[in-house]
Parts: C-alpha cells; structure tokens; sequence
C-alpha cells in the first residue's frame, strides 16, 4: 500500500528564520504530489503541487517544494518565516493507476518569537 | 463564490443512531471526496467518488455509507454509529485527482 511519512509531527522555528518540513512517500511509479496547510480552526488549502516538469515548484505565501524521484522526497522549505504560518502542513500524494488520494500524518509547525 | 458546505457543522449522537453528513460543492467538480481527522493520525480518505454513480472505497471505509446520485452532492452516512467513529470530517471535491482539493469547513461529530 501506497504511504506518506512525514518525519516531524513537530517543528519549532524562531520567526524570520529558514523552515524544511519533510516528506517522504512510498512508490516509485508515477505520482502526483501535494502540499496542504491546515490553520487553526479552519479547513485545508492548496500550498503547492507537483505533477510534472520542473522538480523544484513554488507556491503560495513564499513556499517552495522539491521534488526528488530517487530519494522519493517532496520537501516543503521556506527562507523566512512569519508568525502567520503557524499551522499544521500535511503532504499528500496520488499515485496512479489508483485514484486514491493519501495523507501524512502532517507537522505542525511552531514559530518563536 | 465558488464553495463546499458541509452540514451538519456540529453534531453529537448516540451510539446506533443513524445519520446523514451532506456535501455539496458549486464547482461543477468530477472528484469528491470524505477525509476523517484524528489528532496524531493526520487525514484519512473514507471513501471517494470519480463521477455520479462512481464511488470507491480509501483507506478507512468500514462503518461509513456514501451515495452519488447528482455531481455536486455528495453525502457521507453512518447507519449504525460507535464512538470510534467520533472524529473531524471533511468533504472535498476537485476536476479530478490531479487537481487542487477544495475542502468543505469541516464537521465535528461526536458519538456517545
């Protein structure tokens, strides 16, 4: 079966500094691969998405995400964090030929004065 | 403005007593889909459907009903609920599964 290990349930960051928030997953075939953020209290919205070309894709609120087929890696960074990205970030990925769409377990990120 | 409602928000039951999560979405969207969210467990797809009348079960299927009878709705059922089954479930619904998710506000169900 198809999984998503994100490596951090956990990430405290002093704001204004550089975050990495780790995503590994478990196929080799043909992937498409997802980046959701979670705020307090609120529902899931779009970060970022791989599904092919360029292996290094940027998204919204100066996130950034590359992908690495032969370490199967889709790592979410961010030079400079704020105070507004405290939230829960899960990576996702849907491999075919299933349309099935599977979670990490997702890393709440914790930003310090 | 382009959404997903979900209904009820809120809803605390007893165990056994049948009920009914709706999900409706404006998007004219193929895909829908039901996520459960546990703390710890991050989310989990209960089941998915690709088109009307095309539902297929994800990873956490057991206890849970759906039905895609119209494309924009699609409800989640629970005919005999436990509490384990006491979680945050969120509809979502995009072009397919390739595309960006939408997902509905979420709701909070706990059973008794």
């Amino acid at each position: 079966a198809q999984s998503v290990t994100q490596l951090d349930s956990q990430v405290p960051v002093f704001e204004e500094a550089p975050v990495e928030l780790r995503c590994n997953y478990s196929s080799s075939v043909s992937v498409y691969l997802f980046w959701y953020v979670q705020y307090p209290n609120q529902g899931l919205q779009l970060l970022l998405k791989y599904l092919s070309g360029s292996t290094l894709v940027k998204g919204i609120n100066g996130f950034e995400a590359e992908f690495n087929k032969s370490q199967t890696s889709f790592h979410l960074r961010k030079p400079s964090v704020h105070i507004s990205d405290t939230a829960e970030y899960f990576c996702a990925v849907s491999v075919t030929p299933d349309d099935k769409i599977i979670f990490g377990k997702g890393t709440r990120l914790h930003i310090l004065p | 403005e382009a959404q997903v409602t979900q209904n009820p928000r809120y809803l605390i039951t007893v165990t056994g007593k049948k009920l009914t999560v709706t999900c409706s979405q404006n998007m004219n969207h193929e895909y829908m889909s039901w996520y459960r969210q546990d703390p710890g467990l991050g989310l989990r797809q209960i089941y998915y459907s690709m088109n009307v009348e095309v539902t297929d079960k994800g990873d956490v299927p057991e206890g849970y009903k759906v039905s895609r009878k119209e494309k924009r709705n699609f409800p989640l059922i629970l005919e005999s609920p436990s509490p384990n089954q006491t979680s945050l479930y969120f509809c979502a619904s995009s072009f397919g599964r390739a595309d960006t998710q939408y997902f509905g506000p979420g709701t909070r169900l706990t059973v008794l």
